[in-house]
């Protein structure tokens, strides 16, 4: 069964762009979620999606959103990236992540230049 | 607002020995549930193993097992029989019944010493 699927691994972008990152769920999990891990805040919490609909959002500003499709893939943008967005975002999937827990994919590096 | 707290950012333990790992939280809460997750250097956060508030028993996944003092809002990590695969970041993690937000710690950096 294969796990979650984060693209691109690597990415390193200029300040003032935007960047989509993608993530493909397991199987069958419904539930998306994203973090965004940094050595300073440790891991926080950006948005969660269900059935292409957000259940639930971090705070962090208007600038970081995401969808999710109709297969369960979901994908979030940053728009303006400022040199603090640089960071390892994490999407993770669950079926009943009460239950189960997360089943976390191996993140997307940004690098804000 | 619920926190989670690793008061250790560092911990070494030597091959085939035991090491606990602390971790507090603290809710208003009675319907929640808490995770220990291992992330190695691949970046890949992986369930150690998770606990439900409302079991008294304290989980056990093989070699690793908790020790859930709810009183005290105290979530510890014991791991037997350290392997070099251990090594790793551990997070401590605290979910509240119907959300879907996992608040994590700090996290605590494990060495294991051949």
């Amino acid at each position: 069964k294969a796990g979650v699927t984060q693209t691109p691994r690597y990415l390193i972008k200029t300040r003032g762009q935007q960047v989509t990152l993608s993530c493909s769920p397991i199987s069958g999990h419904r539930s998306v979620s994203w973090y965004q891990q940094t050595p300073g805040q440790g891991l926080q919490f950006l948005f969660e999606y269900f059935s292409e609909t957000q259940r639930n959002k971090g705070n962090f500003p208007g600038r970081f959103s995401g969808r999710q499709f109709s297969n369960s893939r979901s994908e979030m943008n940053v728009s303006t990236l400022e040199l603090g967005d640089s960071a390892l975002y994490l999407c993770a999937s669950s079926q009943n992540p009460i239950n189960y827990g997360y089943t976390f994919g191996s993140g997307t590096r940004l690098t804000v230049v | 607002a619920q926190t989670v707290t690793q008061s250790q950012p560092e911990m070494s333990v030597q091959e085939a020995e035991t090491v606990t790992l602390s971790c507090t939280y603290d809710t208003s809460e009675s319907d929640y549930y808490l995770f220990w997750y291992k992330q190695p250097p691949s970046r890949q956060m992986i369930l150690v193993i998770r606990q439900e508030a409302y079991k008294q028993q304290n989980a056990t996944e093989n070699r690793f097992s908790v020790n859930f003092q709810k009183a005290a809002k105290s979530f510890s990590l014991k791991i037997s029989d350290s392997q070099l695969g251990d090594a790793a970041m551990y997070f401590c993690a605290y979910v509240q019944g119907g959300s879907e937000k996992l608040v994590f710690g700090k996290g605590t950096k494990l060495t294991v010493n051949p």
